[in-house]
């Protein structure tokens, strides 16, 4: 069955530090998607992103946070200066499209990000 | 506010008993999701629903749209079962909200 990959597992960084969180959607799929989740808190949205160009993003995704999908299979989410506050679980998502069929996301594994 | 509550927080049962955990939700919503979270932390989604009922295996989920309440069910529960189970839903976009989920915890 066809699953949404992230790399690396675990990626642990020095605060200050760029970090490049990767994920790679299911091939047939045109909607992606970060979400974080904090240690014993839910998961939270980050951003969307669909036809090359953020859709939707919340107020967490400030200019410290990018994405891009650089070569039509990867998606990335890259951190330019983390924070101690940005150590989460961060998972990448992403669905054929919307309406009700089209629009459920499949997760990947996910990325712990430990912020020292 | 666009808000998503779960209950109970943590859930405790014995092996086969039947298991109901309720969501409830602010405003209208286009669907809405049901998630798991197993303790290395990966999400698989269990259903997305948006009227009625849907069942796959031993699992059941309804959705009352009227009342803004959903519940995922668990028949004849196994210690496998146990997990985050945590309820999404789309306000309007396609963007998650998300609960902060159920501890379910199965007792052999």
């Amino acid at each position: 069955e066809p699953e949404v990959t992230q790399t690396p597992s675990h990626q642990v960084t020095q605060m200050g530090q760029e970090v490049i969180l990767r994920c790679v959607p299911i091939s047939n799929h045109l909607y992606f998607y970060w979400y974080r989740q904090i240690l014993g808190q839910k998961v939270e949205f980050l951003v969307s992103f669909y036809n090359n160009e953020i859709s939707e993003k919340s107020e967490i995704f400030d200019d410290q946070f990018s994405v891009e999908r650089p070569d039509g299979s990867n998606f990335t989410l890259k951190i330019r200066s983390t924070k101690l506050e940005d150590s989460a679980m961060y998972f990448c998502a992403s669905s054929r499209g919307l309406g009700l069929a089209k629009n459920i996301q499949y997760f990947g594994a996910g990325t712990r990000l430990s912020v020292l | 506010k666009n808000e998503v509550e779960q209950s109970p927080q943590n859930l405790t049962a014995q092996e086969g008993e039947f298991i109901t955990i309720n969501c409830s939700y602010s405003v209208g919503i286009s669907a809405l999701h049901w998630l798991q979270q197993h303790p290395g932390g990966g999400i698989v989604s269990l259903f997305m629903l948006s009227s009625g009922k849907k069942k796959h295996g031993r699992l059941i989920a309804t959705i009352n749209i009227q009342e803004k309440h959903s519940s995922l069910h668990i028949t004849a529960s196994h210690p496998r079962d146990s997990a985050v189970y945590i309820c999404a839903v789309h306000f309007g976009n396609e963007k998650l909200t998300f609960g902060t989920g159920t501890r379910l915890t199965i007792i052999p």
